[in-house]
């Protein structure tokens, strides 16, 4: 079975400071996507940053950027210069959208995070 | 575009009444998937959809059901609620077309239910 950790239930970071979530995940698929989600307190769930695996490249989005390591099974999500607007629980999720699996997105259980000024 | 919408947001409802839940998805996805969202159980799969077939279905009770209309629109149906049914359910919309977005869910504001 497909499953997505995240060992860190809480963190927290200063202002403009850079902090750095963890994520691992178990598959056997060898092609497959990783994301990760936010969820401020108005509990709308919105999308960070995406991964695709065949591609070897990090993806980044503007402050947001991935370490991903493939063998390792690891996806980490680093903010830099975090600002208030962070402040959400962040959730890591997995799809292989094949057979069986499609539109199912397997969730890490979150890592709240409280950006403090 | 706009975005994923869900209706209602909020609802109230006593134990054994049946709940109907809708979902409108992007502009141009056909795929829609379902979620619970519970404190204690986190984020659980329920189904998805894809031109108005069930593709795909998670490990709920008989009670939890659903469809997808031509328009791609979806409604969820909980019949005989139970206390352990109060959640946040959310709609999750996606592209099968191939591109940058492709096989990736957005998501709607949810629907909070609350079971009396």
């Amino acid at each position: 079975a497909q499953t997505v950790t995240q060992s860190q239930p809480e963190m927290s970071v200063q202002e403009a400071e850079t902090v750095t979530l963890s994520c691992t995940y178990d598959t056997s698929e060898s092609n497959y996507y990783l994301f990760w989600y936010k969820q401020p307190p108005s509990r709308q769930m919105i999308l960070v940053i995406r991964q695709e695996a065949y591609k070897q490249q990090n993806a980044t989005e503007n402050r947001f950027s991935v370490n991903f390591q493939k063998a390792a099974k690891s996806f980490s999500l680093k903010i830099s210069d975090s600002q208030l607007g962070d402040t959400a629980m962040y959730f890591c999720a997995f799809t292989s959208n094949y057979g069986g699996s499609q539109g199912n997105l397997i969730f890490g259980k979150g890592t709240k995070l409280s950006v403090k000024p | 575009k706009a975005g994923v919408t869900q209706t209602p947001r909020y609802l109230i409802k006593t134990r054994g009444q049946q709940v109907t839940l809708s979902c409108s998805p992007i502009s141009g996805h056909r795929s829609v998937s379902w979620y619970q969202q519970t404190p204690g159980q986190g984020l659980q799969f329920l189904f998805e959809y894809f031109s108005e077939t069930q593709r795909n279905k998670g490990n709920f009770p008989g009670r939890f059901s659903g469809r997808q209309f031509s328009n791609s629109r979806s409604e969820m149906n909980v019949s005989t609620l139970e206390l352990g049914d109060s959640a946040l359910y959310l709609c999750a919309s996606s592209s099968t077309i191939g591109g940058p977005g492709a096989n990736t869910q957005y998501f709607g504001p949810g629907t909070r239910l609350t079971v009396l």
